[in-house]
């Protein structure tokens, strides 16, 4: 049971570059997030996905589109990368009213 | 004011005293609660989590909730060298999905 997996890890990516952060979960759960993680700021949500099929912005969406593909997997699309953007990601899923499980994030370097 | 707000510390305590990590929040809506750790480089983990006033013991944890004072905080008793990292405090209202992180609290247990 590998739980929330990410891919890549790691990433450097120049300025204005695309990448996709992909995200899948093997818990079958309905619930899927996004955060960033900056020194001394914690956890930002991104974006999440209450059930599959549907998608909300959450504190930081700017810049970023996030695609439910299926219950399973949940990607994050950064379409032109700016420096700002350097952070750590992590994905998330949940049952409702229930605890997150997070994957080992993505560290990205904007440069 | 931000949703979720904790002390980011750093608490330092000697190696079997209690730490006590606190965290309030601004909706009064929040129904879940939850304290993650988090080590350095790493993903954070669930420790506890707490749905109803009062307090809630997990060997050597207790959360302790008062909706009232929009209030929730962390007891880690014979705190050891171990429960070095950052805590994390995260809060969901009813029925919802989009989980709020506060900045997190780093603690130092002291040999």
């Amino acid at each position: 049971n590998a739980g929330v997996t990410q891919t890549p890890k790691f990433q450097v990516l120049k300025t204005g570059q695309s990448m996709t952060l992909q995200c899948a979960q093997d818990m079958n759960h309905n619930s899927m997030y996004w955060y960033r993680q900056d020194p001394g700021m914690g956890l930002r949500l991104i974006y999440y996905s209450a059930s599959e099929g549907t998608t909300d912005k959450g504190e930081v969406p700017n810049g970023y589109n996030v695609s439910r593909l299926n219950k399973r997997e949940f990607s994050l699309r950064l379409e032109s990368a700016a420096p700002s953007q350097t952070s750590v990601y992590f994905c998330a899923s949940s049952r409702v009213n229930t605890e997150a499980f997070f994957g080992q994030g993505t560290r990205l370097t904007v440069v | 004011q931000k949703e979720v707000e904790q002390n980011s510390g750093p608490l330092s305590v000697p190696e079997g005293a209690i730490a006590s990590l606190n965290c309030t929040y601004s909706d009064r809506g929040s129904q879940s609660f939850f304290w993650y750790r988090q080590y350095s480089g790493k993903s954070p983990e669930l420790i506890m989590f707490i749905y109803s006033n009062g307090d809630k013991e997990d060997g050597r944890f207790t959360a302790q909730l008062n909706k009232a004072s929009q209030y929730v905080s962390l007891l880690i008793r014979d705190s050891q060298p171990s429960d070095s990292a950052t805590y994390l405090c995260a809060v969901r209202p009813t029925g919802g999905f989009k989980t709020i992180f506060g900045a997190g609290t780093r603690l130092f247990v002291k040999a």
